[in-house]
Order: C-alpha cells, then sequence, then structure tokens
C-alpha cells in the first residue's frame, strides 16, 4: 500500500529493556512526527523532521527517548531503560511540504506501534 | 499537556441523526483540523480549516471556526453506523508544524 507503515504493530518489553519502532512515510513525504497516545487520550507531539533534520523535539519526555532519520526517510524511534510509563501507542504520521502550502498539510497516519512495558 | 478540549466526551445517536462536536482550544492557530480514529487504528483526516475561514464543508462534514471565541464545532449529517469512531480536532500554531490535539469525543451511532 502506499500508506505509513510502522513496525511492529506490537511490542511487548520488560522494564528497563530499549526499543525501537520504525516508520515507513509515504514516498516523498518531507515531513514526518512522531506522536504518543495514551489511553483514552488525544496523540501528544513528540518529535518532527523536516527530511533528514529533527526541526523539533521538544515532546520528547526524557532523555530516554531517542529518535532519528538518517536519510530522509524511514524514521526509528528509540526507547531506552523502558518503563511502565512508557506504555502507549506511539504513532507516526508524514505529510508533504509544497511551496505554497508550506505546513497546511494534512498529516497521514500509520496504525501506530502498541508497546506494552511489564 | 493538550491544548484542546473536546465536548462531550461520548454521543450516542442513531442512524440517520446528525451529530456534532465541539472543541475548545487557547493559543492563536494556523489552522485547525478534525481527525477520525477508529479503534485500533491510525487517525484519518477529515477537513482542515484555516484561520482565516469561518466555515467549510466537506460531503456530510461541516465544520465552523470561531476564531474570538478560540472553538470550532464538526457536524455530521445524516450519520451512519460507519461512522462510530473517536473524533479529535487539532490545532497548529502561527509558527512551527506541530499538531496539539483535544482528548477526543467518542461517536457511537446505533443502526
Amino acid at each position: 500500500g502506499a500508506g505509513v507503515s510502522q513496525s511492529p504493530r506490537y511490542k511487548v518489553a520488560k522494564r528497563g529493556q530499549d526499543v525501537a519502532l520504525r516508520c515507513d512515510p509515504i514516498s516523498g513525504h518531507v515531513s514526518l512526527f512522531w506522536y504518543q497516545q495514551a489511553l483514552g487520550q488525544g496523540p501528544e507531539f513528540l518529535t518532527y523532521f523536516q527530511n533528514e533534520a529533527q526541526l523539533d523535539k521538544s515532546g520528547l519526555p526524557s532523555d530516554r527517548f531517542f529518535a532519528e532519520r538518517p536519510e530522509g526517510s524511514v524514521s526509528t524511534l528509540k526507547i531506552q531503560r523502558t518503563q511502565q510509563e512508557d506504555s502507549a501507542v506511539y504513532l507516526c504520521a508524514s505529510s508533504p511540504w509544497t511551496r505554497t502550502g508550506g505546513g497546511n498539510q494534512p498529516q497521514h497516519f500509520g496504525d501506530g506501534t502498541r508497546l506494552s512495558i511489564l | 499537556s493538550q491544548q484542546g478540549e473536546e465536548d462531550p466526551q461520548a454521543l450516542s445517536i442513531q442512524e440517520g441523526e446528525n451529530a456534532t462536536m465541539n472543541c475548545s482550544y487557547k493559543t492563536s492557530i494556523n489552522n485547525l483540523q478534525w481527525y477520525r480514529q477508529n479503534s485500533g487504528r491510525g487517525l484519518v483526516h477529515l477537513i482542515l480549516i484555516r484561520s482565516n475561514e469561518r466555515e467549510k464543508h466537506s460531503g456530510r462534514l461541516r465544520v465552523t471556526l470561531d476564531t474570538s471565541k478560540k472553538s470550532s464545532s464538526l457536524l455530521i449529517t445524516a450519520s451512519r453506523a460507519a461512522d462510530t469512531a473517536s473524533y479529535f480536532c487539532a490545532t497548529r500554531r502561527e509558527y512551527g508544524n506541530k499538531l496539539v490535539f483535544g482528548a477526543g469525543t467518542i461517536l457511537r451511532v446505533k443502526s
């Protein structure tokens, strides 16, 4: 399909383990976003990339969270030394960038990775 | 911390009825967007309204925006069982690209 693809769909880890979540954005989309969604809540912004540049990481909750997009396409969100409060759905979204529209483009979301920390 | 608040938190209606959801936000915005989320899935973009627009239509959807009251409403007309989902408003500020979401309204349409 041509949508945003996230893997794995489900991840169970023991507290203290490191995890890596992958996002394949829509081909050609310049902007990539990561969000964290707790049960029954709306998504909360974590970080934003424009191509390979991480322009905003103000939403990352701690230095245990790290995101990268080295070649401007696939992105990985890594969480080190996981804690129970990290349990959530992690959503990735991408959007195009247009000269006239700038950031006024809808975001296209993947189905997310549901992370459970035991 | 989420900027927006949706009202009501949950809404249950019969098929064919109209559904209205409201959203309030706190800061000045560039645009406001509405998204739908089915259980266990990602968000699907429904409609975007810019800060200089007051009303927008798309099929059975009608969105209004009142920047003086910092509020928006989403109207779904002639609802269908397939409209059952959570609905979120999200705002984009004047500068920056991130979206700030509300807590959502859970809509249930009974057939």
